[in-house]
């Protein structure tokens, strides 16, 4: 069985400050892609990084695929209090099934 | 809009009442899967579909079933619910998996309490 193991498991900090996220597995993954979830709701896909050590930008997000592609990070500039959620990471094996291995979860919470 | 929709939303039963849960998504998808969210567990993938007619397990299929006669539809049936069934449910959907894959689409979850 893959395991995605995500840390920090909770996170809270003040708007402005920077803060990564990391996602490490014995796995090798096809692709690697980050979710945030709001309560009560579905994980919105926010980027998949599928070569490694591919480097993805989202305005203030950063997210980099390891070169191995068994790991990843989410890194965020300027946090603010709209960026608060459940961030996951979800690898992905193509063939056989293309299951999806989500992550444990980063619960962000960014206050004023 | 494209997007996947689950129904319904909330759902109180009670032990060995057999329901549905129905999922359909707009955007001509070929995979499909559904996954339970639990406190501590994350998320769970219980069944997938690669196309119509294809259908396999994930990893906690115990107690469920679906089926997939129609591309944009994929209910997941509990024949005999129990109280560990007790969770928050998502179907999502992805255009294809693979290299050309833009990820995922989640609907907005069902949450099933079996009482």
């Amino acid at each position: 069985t893959q395991l995605l193991e995500q840390s920090p498991q909770f996170l809270s900090i003040q708007e402005g400050e920077n803060l990564t996220v990391y996602c490490n597995s014995s796995s090798v993954f096809s692709s690697l892609q980050w979710y945030r979830q709001e309560p009560g709701e579905g994980p919105v896909l926010l980027v998949t990084v599928v070569t490694g050590g591919e480097v993805k930008k989202l305005k203030r997000l950063t997210f980099q695929f390891g070169d191995a592609r068994k790991d990843s990070s989410l890194h965020i500039t300027a946090a603010q209090p709209g960026d608060t959620g459940l961030y996951l990471c979800a690898g992905e094996n193509w063939g056989g099934g293309n299951k999806l291995t989500f992550g444990t979860g980063t619960q962000l919470k960014v206050e004023l | 809009e494209a997007q996947v929709t689950q129904n319904p939303r909330y759902l109180i039963t009670v032990t060995g009442k057999k329901l549905t849960v129905t999922c359909s998504q707009n955007m001509n998808h070929e995979y499909m899967s559904w996954y339970r969210q639990d406190p501590g567990l994350g998320l769970r993938q219980i069944y997938y579909s690669m196309n119509v007619e294809v259908t396999d397990k994930g990893d906690v299929p115990e107690g469920y079933k679906v089926s997939r006669k129609e591309k944009r539809n994929f209910p997941l049936i509990l024949e005999s619910p129990s109280p560990n069934q007790t969770s928050l449910y998502f179907c999502a959907s992805s255009l294809k998996p693979g290299p050309r894959s833009y990820g995922y689409t989640f609907g907005s979850g069902t949450r099933l309490t079996v009482v």
